[in-house]
Order: C-alpha cells, then sequence, then structure tokens
C-alpha cells in the first residue's frame, strides 16, 4: 500500500462547478500538507500549504485537513477551464528538519474543466 | 529569480547511449531533489541532496542510474546505458533549509528509441 492514495481520475467538470479533490494517507507522523497544480507539460507548482487540521482558504480553493481520518482535500470553487491541470498531493512529516524538505505526493488527479 | 534550470528540456537518444541531465537550483536552496515522471507511476523520487551530499538515492531504479553534485549550483542524473523504459519526463526540484516547500523547473522530456 502507497503511503500517500489519490484517485488519478481523469475528472471533468462543466465550467462553474465546485471541484472536490482528495487524497488519504498512513503515515500519522505527516504534519504539513500541500497541492501541487501541474499544468501539460509544465513542471509542478505549488498552490496551497497547510499545517495540521484545519481549513485555509485561497480566492477560489480551500484546503481541508482532517489528521484524524488521514483525510486531505482541495475544493476549487466556481471552477475555470484554466484550472485544466493535474492537481498533486504532497506531505511531509515536518518543515525541512531531518528530512531535508523531502515530500511525498500522490499520482496526481487530472482535472479538465470544459467550458 | 530565475527559478530552476534544466537542460535540455528534450532529449532524443537510442538505447545504448549515455544520457546526462542537467540542473541548476534556485540560489540559496540548500536541497535538490531529481523525479522521474510517467503516466503509468506517477511521480516518482529517484535522489535527493542536502548541502551537495546524496541523503537517499534509495529511488534510483538501477545502477545504470547515477547523480552527482559537484557544487551548490548544478546537479547531473546520468543513465548509461540508456533503454526505452528511461522515456519519461525528469524533474529536478529545489527546497531551502528549514522549509518542505519545493520549486520545480521545467523538466527534460527523455524519449529513448
Amino acid at each position: 500500500q502507497k503511503e500517500v492514495e489519490q484517485d488519478p481520475g481523469p475528472l471533468s467538470v462543466p465550467e462553474g462547478a465546485i471541484v472536490s479533490l482528495n487524497c488519504t494517507y498512513s503515515n500519522s507522523a505527516f504534519q504539513y500538507f500541500m497541492w501541487y497544480r501541474q499544468y501539460s507539460r509544465k513542471g509542478p507548482e505549488l498552490l496551497m500549504y497547510t499545517y495540521s487540521s484545519g481549513n485555509k482558504e485561497d480566492g477560489r480553493f480551500t484546503a481541508q485537513v482532517d489528521k484524524s481520518s488521514k483525510y486531505i482535500s482541495l475544493f476549487i470553487r466556481d471552477s475555470q477551464p484554466s484550472d485544466s491541470a493535474t492537481y498533486l498531493c504532497a506531505m511531509s512529516a515536518n518543515a525541512g528538519g531531518t528530512s531535508y524538505g523531502k515530500l511525498t505526493f500522490g499520482q496526481g488527479t487530472i482535472l479538465t474543466v470544459h467550458p | 529569480d530565475a527559478g530552476v534550470i534544466q537542460s535540455p528540456r528534450h532529449e532524443v537518444t537510442e538505447m545504448g547511449q549515455e544520457v546526462t541531465l542537467r540542473c541548476k537550483p534556485i540560489s540559496g536552496h540548500n536541497s535538490l531533489f531529481w523525479y522521474r515522471q510517467t503516466m503509468m507511476r506517477g511521480l516518482e523520487l529517484l535522489i535527493y541532496f542536502n548541502n551537495n551530499v546524496p541523503i537517499d538515492d534509495s529511488g534510483m531504479p538501477e545502477d545504470r542510474f547515477s547523480a552527482k553534485m559537484p557544487n551548490a549550483s548544478f546537479s547531473t542524473l546520468k543513465i548509461q546505458p540508456s533503454e526505452p523504459r528511461d522515456s519519461a519526463v525528469y524533474f529536478c526540484a529545489s527546497s531551502p533549509a528549514g522549509a518542505d516547500t519545493q520549486y520545480f523547473g521545467p523538466g527534460t522530456r527523455l524519449t529513448v528509441l
């Protein structure tokens, strides 16, 4: 079993829809949770960063962490065609420190928002 | 800042040839990561360095793969000899000290015929 599980999709939604992307994990030591967005033929870029449980909002994006269930989510409101990309969850046990910034990534979910 | 720089952006080679991929991390970052991405396996961590020292190379698939970081501003990933199953996009990423946010380069798309 992988440490981080993410449904690869693909997920196709109409413009304006609310999108929910999810990851589950097995390592209870994970405390820092990230979402990366990767456009076609580009490198992943950091989209959201959260620490421990709770919600964090940034514009149309909301990241949610439930450590008790080992489950994280990314919600996209009023989705746009420009949101079409692969979304990867990532997590770490500590910020830098002995892991030197190593992250454990999910498989990535391919999202298409059609007009 | 120019971000992480990788070269070449595309590489097409024949089976058995040596391939060298290059990476320049963001200035001041002290951790560097090499990844391979395929549709089947997603993003796989191959090896990472901290302060130019290899920390964990358990993700390197075979002895045909090797990586070096001779100084803080340069790293190479070498495949010798290359095989068709090595075809993938290879990413380099760097991270500043005390942080776990990684900054990725644009990747090198490798095709081995």
